[in-house]
């Protein structure tokens, strides 16, 4: 698996759009980009993946580049739910998390 | 729902003392994992099943062993646990361990070793 590098930590306004880049220069054509989240003490969570193209759901958007070789997850509207640690994962299998982006959601 | 469920939530053990714990799931994957979360670290792959099929990985300690004795369960053994191994154990499942799959992880169980 492609290895990721993502900021150590994030902070953003309530309300306001949260981008958390992420990079993965050594990603191969088959391996997907996935994001997950973790709040404290919980279990990961899945928020959305994708492989070229941008990809949007009710949780959030991704963005890929041209060139695959990096990302930026959208969480349009941050509220203080959001606060958790953020994996960006790079897999075509079983998947190697990174140190992650603690995103930090203030009033 | 369909769901990755773990117990206990919370384990507390004795140095030495042998442990297990536990996974199971309603959604029918084919393969389940297990890691290893440290305070303030990512999960740390340990080892997967694929169907009936064992795939450790490479550092993981003899110390953790894995079963899985139908699709919905696994469980996963710490032969002697030591103070090192006081962590959070992750359970995830995912459809078929490659390309496009998802995986959906329980809320774990936290281990803590006296």
């Amino acid at each position: 698996d492609a290895k990721t590098t993502q900021p150590p930590s994030m902070d953003c306004a309530e309300g306001r759009a949260a981008n958390l880049p992420c990079n993965h220069s050594t990603i191969s054509g088959n391996e997907y980009v996935y994001w997950y989240r973790q709040i404290h003490s919980q279990g990961p969570q899945y928020i959305i993946h994708g492989l070229k193209n941008n990809e949007t759901n009710e949780m959030a958007s991704l963005i890929i580049t041209e060139d695959r070789k990096s990302s930026t997850l959208i969480l349009p509207h941050a509220t203080l739910r959001d606060t958790a640690v953020y994996y960006c994962i790079v897999r075509a299998g079983k998947s190697t998390f990174g140190d992650g982006t603690t995103l930090t959601v203030k009033p | 729902d369909a769901m990755v469920i773990q117990n206990p939530r919370y384990q507390v053990t004795q140095f030495g003392k042998p442990v297990t714990l536990s996974c199971s799931q309603t959604l029918n994957h084919n393969v389940m994992y297990w890691y290893q979360q440290k305070s303030s670290q990512a999960p740390k792959l340990l080892f997967h099943y694929y169907d009936k099929d064992f795939n450790n990985e490479a550092d993981t300690p003899d110390n953790f062993q894995s079963r899985r004795p139908n699709t919905s369960f696994c469980f996963l053994d710490i032969r002697s646990p030591g103070l090192g191994d006081a962590a959070m154990y992750l359970c995830a499942t995912s459809r078929q361990g490659y390309g496009t799959d998802t995986q959906y992880f329980g809320p774990g169980t936290r281990l803590t070793v006296l």
